[in-house]
């Protein structure tokens, strides 16, 4: 089975903190990859990252950073000094290759007051 | 270079009726997705279509069918609608196939079923 769990339904902070979204995923493929997306109010999803199962290695964009660990089946994405635009729902997502599709998790709200 | 656009943003439709929404791809994406997103459900996978040819299919009834034209412009269709049916429909384009080419999602179409 594929399932994708994002626990967070909805997250508040205020301007400059850290924040964290949590992402678990399940899958029986030896190969899959892992997304990030943000969904602004606008409706369209925005491609964060991409990540294969043979690569761990935690990746830094600007003030985004994700961490990758296969032993414990999660991929989290952390958002340093964050900003009020940064509000917007974010979505975890699986792609195993026998599966062949897309699995989304449910969501993370993300307000960030100023 | 133009976006993913989908037509028509807005749509109200009695129960028991059929709609097509349109999907244009970005210029060169061969590879376009259709998804349902919801309240309850969240985001899941319709379709899949490249070159004109379904490729993959998510678990939906079969009320649900779409089409790819020979310019990658792609339609779905939705035949005696449900009041479940009403949800964002979001459509996605890549060069080829997912996920090694990244997804580019339009803005979606708001169906709205009364």
């Amino acid at each position: 089975a594929q399932k994708v769990t994002q626990a967070q339904t909805e997250i508040s902070v205020v301007e400059k903190e850290d924040v964290t979204l949590d992402c678990v995923y399940e899958t029986r493929d030896t190969t899959y990859y892992l997304f990030w997306y943000k969904q602004p109010p606008s409706g369209e999803l925005v491609f964060l990252i991409r990540r294969n199962s043979f690569d761990e290695q935690n990746e830094i964009s600007g003030r985004y950073s994700w961490n990758f660990q296969k032993s414990t089946s999660s991929f989290n994405f952390t958002i340093t000094a964050s900003q009020v635009v940064d509000s917007a729902v974010y979505f975890c997502a699986l792609f195993g290759a026998n599966f062949n599709k897309f699995y989304f998790g449910s969501g993370t709200k993300l307000n960030v007051k100023p | 270079k133009a976006g993913v656009t989908q037509t028509p943003r807005y749509l109200i439709k009695t129960r028991g009726q059929q709609v097509t929404l349109s999907c244009s791809p970005i210029s060169g994406h061969r590879s376009v997705s259709w998804y349902q997103q919801t309240p309850g459900q969240g985001l899941q996978f319709l379709f899949e279509y490249f070159s004109e040819t379904q490729r993959n299919k998510g678990n939906f009834p079969g009320r649900f069918s779409g089409r790819q034209f020979s310019n990658s412009r792609s339609e779905m269709n939705v035949s005696t609608l449900e009041l479940g049916d009403s949800a964002l429909y979001l459509c996605a384009s890549s060069l080829a196939a997912p996920p090694t080419y990244e997804q580019y999602f339009g803005p979606g179409t708001r169906l709205t079923v009364t």
